[in-house]
C-alpha cells in the first residue's frame, strides 16, 4: 500500500531551469493538492485538483503550472526556477468524505528542492 | 480567508511530562473542521487528530486531547505523558465544511527531552 508518492525526493536547480514533481496516488482519491512548505510559515497551497483533467489555483501559484491528465498523477512544473523557489514540496490527496470531516488527507513525504 | 496562529515557535518537554500546544483561528464559518498534524524528522505529515466544529466534546486519542473553545476560536493540544518519539513539529490546520483545502499554522517545535 504505496499511499502517495512523490518523486524525487531532493533536486538542485539552477536559477531558470524547468523541472516537474511527480505525485502518484494509488487510493483512487478525486482532489490532489500541491503545497510548500518554508520556515515559519507553515504549508500554503500551490494548486489543488478536484478530478482527473481539472486543476485550480491555490494561495500561491505564481511560478508554477499542473497537470492532471490521469486521476492518478498530479504533476508540478517549474518553468524558470527562482530562488524564492527553494522549499520542501509537498503532494496530498482525499477523497469526498474528507470535505465533510470524514477522513484524512493523505500527505506523501516531500520533496526538498533547493535552486541555486 | 482563514489564518491560523501558532504562536509558540518551540517547545521544550521533560520525557513522561505534559505539554500543552496552542492555536488559534480566525474564521466568520460556523462549520468546519480543525486537524493537528505531526511532522517527525522524516519529513512525513501524519494526523493525530481531527475536531468537528459542531461537536461540543473534544476529541481525544490517546495521549492526545484537544481543548476546542469554538466561542474563543481557540484549539490546543494537549499531549500526555511524552515520549521520545512524540520529537516533532506539529501543524495545526483548519479546513472549512466542503472545501478542498486546509489552511495550516506556522508550525511549533516539540522536543521531548530524555
Amino acid at each position: 500500500n504505496a499511499g502517495v508518492t512523490q518523486t524525487p525526493k531532493f533536486r538542485v536547480l539552477k536559477t531558470g531551469q524547468s523541472m516537474t514533481l511527480l505525485c502518484a496516488q494509488d487510493m483512487n482519491h478525486e482532489y490532489m493538492y500541491w503545497y510548500r512548505q518554508d520556515p515559519g510559515m507553515g504549508l500554503r497551497l500551490i494548486h489543488y485538483s478536484v478530478g482527473e483533467g481539472t486543476t485550480a489555483k491555490g494561495e500561491v501559484p505564481d511560478g508554477y503550472n499542473v497537470s492532471r491528465l490521469k486521476k492518478q498523477n498530479f504533476l508540478l512544473g517549474l518553468e524558470s526556477a527562482a530562488p524564492s523557489q527553494t522549499s520542501v514540496y509537498f503532494c496530498a490527496s482525499s477523497t469526498l468524505i474528507f470535505l465533510r470531516g470524514g477522513t484524512e488527507a493523505f500527505f506523501g513525504q516531500g520533496t526538498r528542492l533547493t535552486v541555486v | 480567508a482563514q489564518t491560523v496562529t501558532q504562536s509558540q515557535p518551540e517547545m521544550s518537554v521533560q520525557e513522561a511530562e505534559t505539554v500543552t500546544l496552542s492555536c488559534t483561528y480566525d474564521t466568520s464559518e460556523n462549520n468546519y473542521y480543525l486537524f493537528w498534524y505531526k511532522q517527525p524528522p522524516s519529513r512525513q505529515m501524519i494526523l493525530v487528530i481531527r475536531q468537528e466544529a459542531y461537536k461540543q466534546q473534544n476529541a481525544t486519542e490517546n495521549r492526545f486531547s484537544v481543548n476546542f473553545q469554538k466561542a474563543a476560536k481557540s484549539f490546543s493540544l494537549k499531549i500526555s505523558d511524552s515520549q521520545l518519539g512524540d520529537t516533532a513539529m506539529y501543524f495545526c490546520a483548519f479546513m472549512k465544511h466542503n472545501d478542498y483545502k486546509l489552511s495550516f499554522g506556522a508550525g511549533t517545535t516539540v522536543t521531548v527531552r530524555a
